[in-house]
């Protein structure tokens, strides 16, 4: 089942904060963050896995909450960089390491 | 070191043709994977292996073929195009087991006319 990420879109001026939501309906054994610009392939960020656990660089963290199948990519201090559409991807228990991904959501940076 | 490697990036297709979407990866990695973007959907699976002579579908496998002969090459078949199969393509790998991230190829956008 196609985990449900929140807001679609975000609008930030450089220097603020923004939240990106992922929610699966089913239990998770790992939760991978990935970016992608405009016409680019979608590149690794960082994974999370079961045992609830937060991880950072830079400004972009993320934690994973193992009991509400949930995870939260938290980006500080936004710069113009971090433009690009963010993706969640989820991988069940006995999925052999496939990840289903979210729709996506869409952080735009402004200057 | 190149990563994974997919070709062509671009292809446009007439309605009942047929083509193979290459993908190579030299970084030695057992896990690999086809997936499909469309606008505003997120990325599908289509078919994965988990190592040389080992395949299986994913979510999406209608219309496609693949085979997997050695550890480096993944190519996907499309066999008689069709409208619903215009999309981006990409090629992931994984090494190190399920605890690594995915190394995508920078994808082939086919058109299906």
């Amino acid at each position: 089942q196609q985990p449900v990420q929140s807001p679609q879109a975000v609008i930030l001026r450089e220097g603020e904060d923004a939240v990106i939501n992922c929610s699966s309906s089913k239990a998770l054994y790992s939760v991978h963050w990935y970016r992608q610009k405009h016409g680019e392939a979608p590149v690794f960020l960082m994974i999370l896995l079961k045992g609830g656990e937060q991880k950072g660089h830079d400004k972009i963290s993320a934690s994973f909450n193992e009991k509400k199948q949930q995870s939260s990519l938290y980006l500080t201090a936004s710069q113009l960089s971090y433009s690009g559409t963010y993706f969640c991807g989820t991988e069940n228990g006995g999925s052999q390491g496939n990840l289903i991904f979210g729709k996506g959501t869409k952080l735009s940076v402004k200057p | 070191n190149a990563g994974v490697t997919q070709t062509p990036k671009f292809r446009i297709l007439k309605i009942g043709q047929s083509m193979t979407l290459q993908c190579t990866q030299d970084m030695n990695h057992n896990y690999m994977y086809w997936y499909r973007q469309d606008p505003g959907m997120g990325l599908k699976l289509i078919y994965y292996s988990v190592g040389a002579g080992i395949t299986d579908k994913g979510e999406v496998p209608n219309g496609y073929n693949v085979s997997r002969s050695t550890t480096e090459d993944f190519p996907l078949r499309l066999e008689l195009a069709a409208p619903s199969q215009t999309s981006v393509y990409f090629c992931a790998s994984r090494g190190g087991g399920r605890n690594y991230g995915y190394t995508f190829g920078s994808g082939t956008r086919l058109t299906v006319v």
